[in-house]
């Protein structure tokens, strides 16, 4: 899972196995959750987002799963494939003074092995 | 849709100069845009929102004299990285949002090297 820190979580899966990402937001007071994927050189990439009234929304081969007790949340990537390799951040949306923020958590290097 | 370019993709510097980023909203009208900076192997650290027309607002200790930002049409914003040092080496993102609404929309980095 993702932790602040200089470190880069990593996780390894098998080509057509399922991929779980963790991650651990810090505000209660975040309303929005967005998962971002980022290929080495680019800019980060839209996968997924939920509302903090919801605790779990599916789009295609991806479901995140928001816990508000506990502050967490996750991405599933289901049948991961070479193409999912990337580093995925998660992000959380709150309001700061009169502006909407995003502040990005550290990340986790996922790697499909063949 | 909301497509968001920078120019140039990647950048060259020598230690003292002073580069300029570009960032544009190609298909929409952003009223706001974030400025980020990212580092090798660690994630995207936001440094300053801007909102057309107005100053930027600046995260705590980002130097507004060093990170020089013009958000001057609804189109385009940018950043100028001012007597620029090695440490300023990194990718800087921009990313737009349209109103008040939750979704930014990210650009495709530059990547700066200052020599």
């Amino acid at each position: 899972g993702e932790s602040v820190g200089l470190h880069l979580p990593t996780l390894s899966v098998q080509e057509g196995d399922n991929s779980i990402i963790n991650c651990a937001y810090s505000n209660s007071a975040s309303d929005y959750f967005i998962w971002y994927k980022q290929e080495s050189g680019k800019g980060p990439q839209f996968i997924i987002d939920i509302r903090s009234n919801m605790d779990k929304r599916q789009g295609q081969r991806v479901t995140v799963l928001l816990n508000k007790t506990v502050k967490h949340l996750s991405l599933q990537i289901a049948a991961t494939q070479p193409g999912d390799s990337a580093v995925y951040f998660c992000a959380e949306n709150r309001s700061s003074g009169s502006a909407r923020q995003l502040t990005f958590g550290s990340g986790t290097q996922l790697t499909v092995l063949p | 849709g909301a497509v968001v370019s920078q120019h140039p993709s990647w950048v060259i510097c020598k230690s003292g100069t002073s580069v300029k980023i570009e960032c544009r909203s190609l298909d929409f009208q952003a009223t706001t845009m974030f400025w980020y900076r990212q580092f090798p192997k660690q994630s995207l650290m936001l440094m300053a929102t801007s909102n057309e027309g107005s100053k930027a607002t600046y995260e705590q200790g980002v130097e507004k004299d060093k990170f020089l930002i013009n958000h001057a049409s609804l189109t385009l914003s940018t950043l100028t990285v001012t007597s620029a040092h090695p440490e300023d080496s990194s990718f800087y993102i921009c990313s737009a949002r349209v109103g008040a609404v939750y979704e930014q929309y990210f650009g495709p980095g530059t990547r700066l090297t200052v020599t």
